[in-house]
Order: structure tokens, then sequence, then C-alpha cells
């Protein structure tokens, strides 16, 4: 089975603190994806990238970056948190980028910004 | 630019009994992939069931199975005999077909989820 693996299930940060989230999976999948979830808004895609050092914008990128040195990593950066950053974030991994691949979840994790 | 509708935020069905969560579409594509996540209170998000435009035969994953109508761009998840371990958010999910997928094109469009309580 896919595993798909966040750092932190809960974290807690401060207003202006830059942020690391951090995901790995271990399947060797192309594809790797940043959510953000908040009720009544389902998931909205922040960044994704299909190869190592590649990223793209997704929906909503202000105020965050991303990472990605080696396969198997991909880390969402928050510059300078703010509140409305206060949120779960999911990460996603699928083989390709071919429309029959499904994606594989990350437990999340629910960031609180004080 | 597609987009995915579920009109309904919250669902409950006794255990036992049928529960069709609904999903609706808008899209100018002739091919494209629909999809149905569940996300239960643990929290991973997993997939439930696919659905191939081409197609005209319903999927079917066990007590699960999608009423696909194209005509309609309706895709509804039907959810028979339901369990306890079905209470979940369940989010209905778009994906554009054929061969030009990179990019953002091949990109989930997620609806806003259903929340489905099962009563026991």
């Amino acid at each position: 089975d896919v595993k798909v693996t966040q750092s932190s299930r809960y974290l807690v940060k401060r207003t202006g603190e830059k942020v690391f989230l951090e995901c790995v999976q271990d399947m060797d999948h192309e594809n790797m994806f940043w959510y953000r979830q908040d009720p009544g808004l389902g998931l909205r895609l922040i960044y994704f990238s299909y190869d190592v050092k590649m990223k793209e914008k997704g929906d909503i990128p202000e105020g965050y970056s991303v990472s990605r040195e080696k396969k198997e990593r991909f880390s969402l950066i928050l510059e300078s948190a703010s509140t409305n950053q206060t949120s779960m974030y999911l990460c996603a991994s699928s083989l390709y980028q071919g429309p029959n691949q499904p994606q594989h979840f990350g437990d999340g994790t629910r960031l609180s910004i004080l | 630019a597609q987009t995915v509708t579920q009109s309904q935020p919250e669902m409950s069905v006794q255990e036992a009994e049928t529960v069709t969560l609904s999903c609706t579409y808008d899209t100018s594509e002739s091919d494209y992939y629909l999809f149905w996540y569940k996300q239960p209170p643990s929290r991973q998000m997993i997939l439930v069931i696919r659905q191939e435009a081409y197609k005209q035969q319903n999927a079917t994953e066990n007590r699960f199975s999608v009423n696909f109508q194209k005509a309609a761009k309706s895709f509804s998840l039907k959810i028979s005999d339901s369990q306890l371990g079905d209470a979940a958010m369940y989010f209905c999910a778009y994906r554009r077909g054929g061969g030009n997928y990179g990019g953002s094109q091949g990109n989930l469009i997620f609806g806003k989820g259903t929340k489905l309580s099962v009563k026991p």
C-alpha cells in the first residue's frame, strides 16, 4: 500500500513565524500535491509538483511556497504565518499525472496560527 | 472552468439502509474521470470509486455504486446496507481526460463535501 506520511498531526505556531510542513511518500510517485481543507470550502490546491525541483501553483498559492529536492519529499512553507492560514493541510501523491491515477493522501496536519 | 457541486452539506442514514449522495459538475469536455473520496474522522482521505466518462456502465465497488448521468452531468454515490464505518465526509472530484493532462490540466477538482452520519 502507498504510504503518505505528514510529519505532524497537530501544529501550533505564532503569527510571523516561518512554518514548514513536511510530506514523504514511499512509492516512488512522480506527482505530489498540497491541499488546504476548510469547512464548507472543500479541498483547494495550493501547489503541486510533477518532478523533482519542479513545482506549479495551484488555486491558492499566495503566502505559500514549496520545495521538492528529492522525489519522495514535498515540503510546504508558510513564509510568514498569518492567522488566516489556520487550517487543515493535506498532502497527496500519485504515480503520474494520468487522469485515471488516484491520489493517495496523508493523514493531514491541523495547523493553528496564534 | 470546471466546477463540482455537492448540494447536500450533511446527510444522515439509518444503519443497514441505503443512502444516495448527490454530485453535479460542469464541464465542456467530453473525456474526463469522476471520483468519490471518503474522509473518515481519522482524516485520511481514501478513494471509494471512480468512473470514466466514456464508459456507460455505472461503476460499482461492493456496497458502493454510482449513478452516472453524462447528459445531466450528474454523478451520485449510492451506499447500500450502510454501516457505522461509512460515517465520514464524502468528496466528489473531477479530472479531465484526454492526452493533454500535463501541468494543472490533470489536477483534481473537488466539491465541498457531504458529511454523512450513520445512526445505529
